[in-house]
């Protein structure tokens, strides 16, 4: 079945500075890719998607980016504000019912 | 728009004992979900129902029950709660197989 790898487990940043995360992906079949943010105490948020047929998806300041290839895609996070703080989790899915195969987060800290 | 709702918030239960979690959801959404969240684990899938009368088994469903009886709604049962079942249960749902809404989970602790 899929695996997603996700990475770093941890990053701490500079309020103002951008963030990056990266996951990859074992399934070359797999053709959707979300991410969601977590807030404590609360449920996943979609926070943004990217499907295998686009290379790059911007919403204000978040974008991801989609290699193929390499089977890898990224969150960017610019301008980062001290309410992006939460744990965020990618996903893969080759688009069948069964769903999403999540990473296992990384703990997005902003520093003042 | 209440969107997925989750019942009950908390629980705790004694070993052996059985329970039911309700998943809500008010999108007309065909697809549901179960996951479980486990620290430094991720998400992972339990069971996920396609439509109404229909359930499927996901990655980790041992000692679980589901049913979906109506379409706004997706149960899961745990017939003799195990202390590894000590997890935060989230639901989620879907209009198609992968954009997912989640609930705001059920934190259930075994003793």
């Amino acid at each position: 079945g899929e695996n997603v790898e996700q990475h770093p487990s941890t990053l701490s940043v500079q309020e103002g500075d951008s963030a990056v995360i990266k996951c990859t992906y074992s399934d070359s079949a797999s053709n959707y890719f979300p991410w969601y943010k977590q807030e404590l105490g609360k449920g996943p948020q979609l926070i943004i998607d990217i499907r295998s047929n686009v290379g790059e998806k911007k919403d204000q300041r978040i974008a991801v980016t989609l290699n193929k290839t390499a089977k890898h895609f990224s969150l960017h996070i610019t301008e980062t504000q001290p309410e992006d703080s939460a744990v965020y989790f990618c996903a893969a899915s080759i688009g069948g019912a069964d769903g999403l195969t999540f990473g296992k987060g990384t703990h997005l800290i902003i520093q003042p | 728009n209440a969107g997925v709702t989750q019942t009950p918030k908390f629980r705790v239960l004694k070993t052996g004992q059985s329970m039911t979690l309700l998943c809500a959801q008010d999108m007309n959404h065909e697809y549901m979900y179960w996951y479980r969240q486990d620290p430094g684990m991720g998400l992972r899938l339990i069971h996920y129902s396609v439509g109404e009368g229909t359930t499927a088994k996901g990655e980790v469903p041992d000692g679980y029950n589901v049913s979906r009886l109506k379409k706004q709604n997706f149960l899961l049962g745990l017939e003799s709660a195990a202390p590894s079942q000590t997890s935060v249960y989230f639901c989620a749902s879907s209009y198609v197989a992968n954009e997912q809404y989640f609930g705001p989970g059920t934190r259930l602790t075994v003793t």
